[in-house]
């Protein structure tokens, strides 16, 4: 199934330092959500984007909704060890079901004390 | 409000068994959904509920899949003989139709490993 390109794969940081990941598609979303799951978990919802330019945060989480509707990035500042776990992008596209929610592969992030 | 919940949490089963996992969604959610999920990827969507109409069913979704929500509250999802290729995870999730916050809250997921 159709998924989108979500980068980097993984990260290693320390604490304390911010971090940035992103999710791009050929496709126009009129969506973004942003999620962490942790092992053996179900995703959790971080931040939900619905406009094109918009900028939300949420604590040490901020997200943006591209301009072009075709990307969109998370960052995390001052990563603490809780952080750890897999960071999903996903989007609902233009035209596309309502249902459907197109997920990225996932960022995985671990943080070093 | 106790989330999206499922049951079981794991399961293993012979392949050709039949295997049938349960959601209960949010209470007040009036849409649910059915996602796959296999290790390295992210969630795949396999069918949604409106109320106790199925609206939409993905190509992964074979004929050795069924999905029930006989009452638009919980939900059911069966698979007959299975393969080891449906090893994977099952994720329910649930949302409102017109919720400002449009993200659908998951379930913890059910495992199935077939052996």
């Amino acid at each position: 199934g159709q998924q989108l390109n979500q980068s980097p794969q993984s990260m290693f940081i320390q604490e304390g330092e911010d971090v940035s990941m992103n999710c791009t598609s050929s496709s126009i979303f009129n969506t973004w959500l942003w999620y962490k799951q942790d092992p053996g978990e179900g995703p959790v919802l971080l931040i939900a984007l619905y406009k094109a330019g918009e900028l939300t945060s949420n604590g040490r989480l901020t997200a943006q909704f591209g301009i072009t509707r075709k990307d969109s990035f998370l960052n995390i500042s001052a990563s603490i060890p809780s952080d750890v776990g897999i960071y999903f992008c996903a989007g609902l596209k233009v035209g596309g079901s309502q249902g459907n929610l197109i997920f990225g592969k996932g960022t995985k992030l671990s943080v070093k004390p | 409000d106790t989330g999206v919940s499922q049951d079981p949490r794991h399961k293993i089963t012979k392949r050709g068994q039949n295997v049938t996992f349960r959601c209960d969604p949010i209470s007040e959610h009036n849409r649910l959904y059915w996602y796959r999920q296999t290790l390295g990827q992210g969630p795949e969507f396999l069918t949604y509920f409106q109320n106790e109409a199925q609206l939409e069913k993905s190509r992964l979704l074979s004929d050795r899949f069924s999905a029930e929500r006989p009452k638009g509250s919980f939900s059911t999802l069966e698979i007959q003989r299975t393969e080891q290729g449906d090893s994977a995870m099952y994720l329910c999730a649930s949302s409102l139709i017109l919720a400002p916050n449009y993200g659908y809250t998951f379930g913890s997921g059910t495992r199935l490993t077939v052996v």
